[in-house]
């Protein structure tokens, strides 16, 4: 049981901005809200992080809700090579739940 | 920096026979991490270790054990391998526990026949 719910999949077209959803309506005061990817098999990336406020880093931006219950992970000018699978993972109980992710495919 | 190794890349088993997968870092982590991840789904954590001599089960521990002999190596054996264990196993390190960024190796593919 992952606590997070995902779309399972999207469809963006090369250099525009991906928006990618996130629903952790159980998260607690404390759990922070993760974002990694996994291309093609390989082992996940890290991407960002955040626990209330939004967050910028080289490879995107992490928009949280004021009530913490949703947040989005934008990447600005969506590339063929961020065709990839997103999972969004809140921390329980000190381990962290990889659900089903969300498939992301950057289109020509 | 080599960052997070697996050995091996893939390996296929009977059932009843028994492997080690190597994880090894050199970043110096003090956590560990071993995932499997069956088709289309995301990871699973099996087991954990918080720092050298030290583990601990996670999400889906049975039929695996761990050891964690040395800072930089967490081995994950399998005594008697089952056909559901047929999964692709990732390892990973952190500074921190869980909330800390992790870096994930290559991954391991085993097939257990």
């Amino acid at each position: 049981d992952a606590k997070t719910t995902q779309p399972p999949s999207m469809d963006c077209a090369e250099g525009r901005a991906a928006n990618l959803p996130c629903n952790h309506s159980t998260i607690s005061g404390n759990e922070y809200v993760y974002w990694y990817r996994q291309i093609h098999s390989q082992g996940p990336q890290y991407i960002i992080h955040g626990l209330k406020n939004n967050e910028t880093n080289e490879m995107a931006s992490l928009i949280i809700t004021e009530d913490r219950k949703s947040s989005t992970l934008i990447l600005p000018h969506a590339t063929l090579r961020d065709t990839a699978v997103y999972y969004c993972i809140v921390s329980i109980n000190n381990d962290m739940r990889f659900g089903a992710g969300t498939r992301l495919t950057v289109k020509p | 920096n080599a960052g997070v190794t697996q050995t091996p890349k893939f390996r296929v088993l009977k059932t009843g026979q028994s492997m080690t997968l190597l994880c090894a870092q050199d970043m110096n982590h003090e956590y560990m991490y071993w995932y499997r991840q069956d088709p289309g789904m995301g990871l699973r954590l099996i087991h954990y270790s918080v720092g050298e001599g030290t583990t601990a089960k996670g999400e889906v521990p049975d039929g695996y054990n761990v050891s964690r002999l040395k800072k930089q190596n967490f081995l994950l054996g399998l005594e008697s391998a089952a056909p559901s264990q047929t999964s692709v196993y990732f390892c990973a390190s952190s500074f921190g526990l869980f909330e800390e960024t992790q870096y994930f190796g290559p991954g391991t593919r085993l097939l257990v026949l």
